[in-house]
């Protein structure tokens, strides 16, 4: 699986878009981009995935570059309940189920 | 539905001891996987079962055991617990093999005195 690398921690008002970049730039032709969150406490909570096209769901938005090499997972309106590590993981469908966390980013909303 | 179930959600055991922590999936659910999270390590990949049978492992000591039933529940054991085993371990479960989604349950969290 692809290498990913994530900002260490980041801040948001509330009520403002977060904006949550991810470089994956060895990624390969047959690997997604996952996102999972996990709140203090809880499991990890799938949010989104994709492979090359923009994907938005209830929970977020997901952009990928054109060449893949990074992607932003996007909260649109972010709320104090959206504090949690936020994961940016990269691997090929269908390939077991190993999800290859690392250190995510820790994103605090603040009032 | 009913999320993914862990039981028990705390557990204080002793050095050399060993424990049993069980898993129950979403409905309908056939692959589960177990990780490892510590402070130090964070999140880390333990096995995964699918139809009752192991299909993926991670780099954990053979102290490190799991199994799948009939119904997909499922169970990991650790025996002669260590003081670095303290952690807590979640179970994920997902539709079947073409599933992108996995769904955690709140984990169990271990203490080794």
């Amino acid at each position: 699986d692809a290498k990913t690398t994530q900002p260490t921690s980041m801040d948001c008002a509330e009520g403002r878009a977060a904006n949550l970049p991810c470089n994956h730039s060895t990624i390969s032709g047959n690997e997604y981009v996952y996102w999972y969150r996990q709140i203090h406490s809880q499991g990890p909570q799938y949010i989104i995935h994709g492979l090359k096209n923009n994907e938005t769901n209830e929970m977020a938005s997901l952009i990928i570059t054109e060449d893949r090499k990074s992607s932003t997972l996007i909260l649109p309106h972010a709320t104090l309940r959206d504090t949690a590590v936020y994961y940016c993981i990269v691997r090929v469908a269908n390939s077991g189920y190993a999800l290859n966390f690392g250190k995510g980013t820790s994103l605090l909303v603040t009032p | 539905k009913a999320g993914v179930t862990q039981t028990p959600r705390y557990l204080i055991k002793t050095r050399g001891q060993q424990v049993t922590l069980s898993c129950s999936p979403i409905s309908g659910h056939r692959s589960v996987s177990w990780y490892q999270q510590t402070p130090g390590q964070g999140l880390q990949f333990l096995f995964e079962y699918f139809s009752e049978t192991q299909r993926n492992k991670g780099n954990f000591p053979g102290r490190f055991s799991g199994r799948q039933f009939s119904n997909s529940r499922s169970e990991m054991n650790v025996s002669t617990l260590e003081l670095g085993d303290s952690a807590l371990y979640l179970c994920a479960s997902s539709l079947d093999k073409a599933s992108y989604e996995q769904y955690f349950g709140p984990g169990t969290r271990l203490t080794v005195t």
